[in-house]
């Protein structure tokens, strides 16, 4: 079936520091989004971006549709970045589309 | 102002008791979904709608069910025949269509925990 890919699984970073995480599709690129999920469980949306590069302060998401891949940038980190990033890809299943999550990176930025 | 309100936050039950989530949205969406999650997991599709009275399938449904009275309301039974019910439910919206669905939304989630 089709799979969504996020690497890495997890991620410990100083504060200040910069990351890259990224994620894989096995199918064409849709409706790509990225989410945070902070550590009470609520999913922040951060980006909905099927292709080019948006940005929001200090991140920033870049979706290249014909390589099959999104990379999320996190610039000067926070501790208050700390929590898990999901990606999601629209994926065609019968007659309509589902929202299919790779399993997470685990970000962790220490003070 | 607007957005998803799932309902309660937490909720214990006993093995073999039906409960219902909540989840209420005044965004106008058509198509509403329901996701489970397991600690350390992602997130995995209970069932979905994409307009008032239908709904599918997703990944996980056995064990669950759902009505779509109205556009605004798509709560979640989780029944006693659902194995491992303790999990951490999330409700989600979209305004597009079933080949557009656009950005998705989410509530802020319900913890279950069966006892």
């Amino acid at each position: 079936g089709i799979q969504v890919e996020q690497s890495p699984p997890d991620l410990i970073l100083q504060e200040g520091a910069n990351s890259t995480l990224r994620c894989n599709f096995s199918d064409s690129v849709n409706n790509l989004q990225w989410f945070h999920q902070n550590p009470w469980g609520q999913l922040i949306n951060l980006f909905y971006i099927p292709s080019g590069t948006k940005q929001n302060g200090r991140l920033s998401a870049t979706t290249v549709a014909t390589e099959r891949y999104s990379l999320l940038y996190i610039s000067s980190s926070q501790t208050t970045d700390s929590g898990v990033y999901f990606c999601a890809e629209h994926i065609s299943s019968g007659s309509a589309r589902q929202l299919t999550f790779g399993s997470g990176t685990q970000l962790t930025v220490l003070p | 102002d607007g957005g998803i309100t799932q309902s309660p936050k937490y909720l214990f039950r006993k093995e073999g008791q039906n409960v219902t989530l909540s989840c209420e949205q005044n965004l106008n969406h058509d198509a509403m979904y329901w996701y489970r999650q397991d600690p350390g997991q992602g997130l995995r599709l209970i069932y979905y709608s994409q307009i008032v009275n239908d709904f599918q399938k997703g990944d996980i449904a056995e064990g669950y069910s759902v009505s779509r009275e109205k556009k605004e309301s798509f709560p979640l039974t989780v029944t006693s025949a659902q194995k491992n019910p303790t999990a951490f439910y999330l409700c989600a919206s979209t305004p597009g269509t079933a080949y557009n669905t656009g950005e998705l939304f989410f509530g802020e989630g319900s913890r279950l925990t069966v006892l």
